[in-house]
């Protein structure tokens, strides 16, 4: 597609629920990042894919976070048994190669736990 | 997480004023990034710096890539409604590869 599109654009969930935030990157693009944005804050790293791979999940804050890119395209964040401290902004970003180059980022995904 | 010290933090102008802000860090960086974030959107690339002492221009736009490579500014030339956002530095390390935020510039305008 034209541009990085993320779904849903807003989620509700109840602490404890698990979550799946959707990112559809530009279409050939390799590389495929995660970001988390508190409210006030700069965006912070989760991941990092390239194509299908997994190459850096350092930023991912719990074991309750889990990245996938099965076909290296689309790729989902879930977050599992969600508390309130989860509550941000989920952005997606991808790029047509390397992660040396200015990111396109998605219009995020908020999330709310409640 | 880490982030990077930016300022300042927000910032209100007269339209058609010049506004700078900057961006520093205690770790080295080979690639500086500056970002504007309108309101549920996500950041847009304004300018990417690769080379130290790097001066690059973008419309109204200029940055600069410290001699240091700790360091970063934007400035913005002649300010209209529009650069109404809040902008973001962003720096990558060398085989680190991830970017770094800084908090943010709120600019706001007076019309």
């Amino acid at each position: 597609g034209a541009g990085v599109s993320q779904s849903p654009r807003y989620k509700v969930a109840k602490r404890g629920q698990d979550v799946a935030l959707r990112c559809d990157p530009i279409s050939g693009h390799v590389s495929l990042f995660w970001y988390q944005q508190a409210l006030g804050q700069g965006p912070e790293f989760l991941t990092y894919f390239q194509n299908e791979a997994q190459l850096d999940k350092s930023g991912l804050p719990s074991d309750r976070f889990f990245a996938e890119r099965p076909e290296g395209s689309v790729s989902t964040l879930k977050i599992q048994r969600t508390q309130q401290e989860d509550s941000a902004v989920y952005l997606c970003a991808s790029t047509l190669r390397d992660r040396n180059y200015g990111y396109t980022f998605g219009s995020g995904t908020r999330l709310t736990v409640v | 997480g880490q982030q990077l010290n930016q300022s300042p933090q927000s910032m209100f102008i007269q339209e058609g004023e010049d506004v700078s802000m900057n961006c520093t860090s205690s770790s080295i960086f080979n690639t500086w990034l500056w970002y504007k974030q309108d309101p549920g959107e996500g950041p847009v690339l304004l300018i990417a710096l690769y080379k130290a002492g790097e001066l690059t221009s973008n419309g109204r736009l200029t940055a600069q890539f410290g001699i240091t490579r700790k360091d970063s500014f934007l400035n913005i030339s002649a300010s209209i409604p529009s650069d109404v956002g809040i902008y973001f530095c962003a720096g990558r390390g060398g085989s680190q590869g991830n970017l770094i935020f800084g908090k943010g510039t709120k600019l706001s305008v007076k019309p």
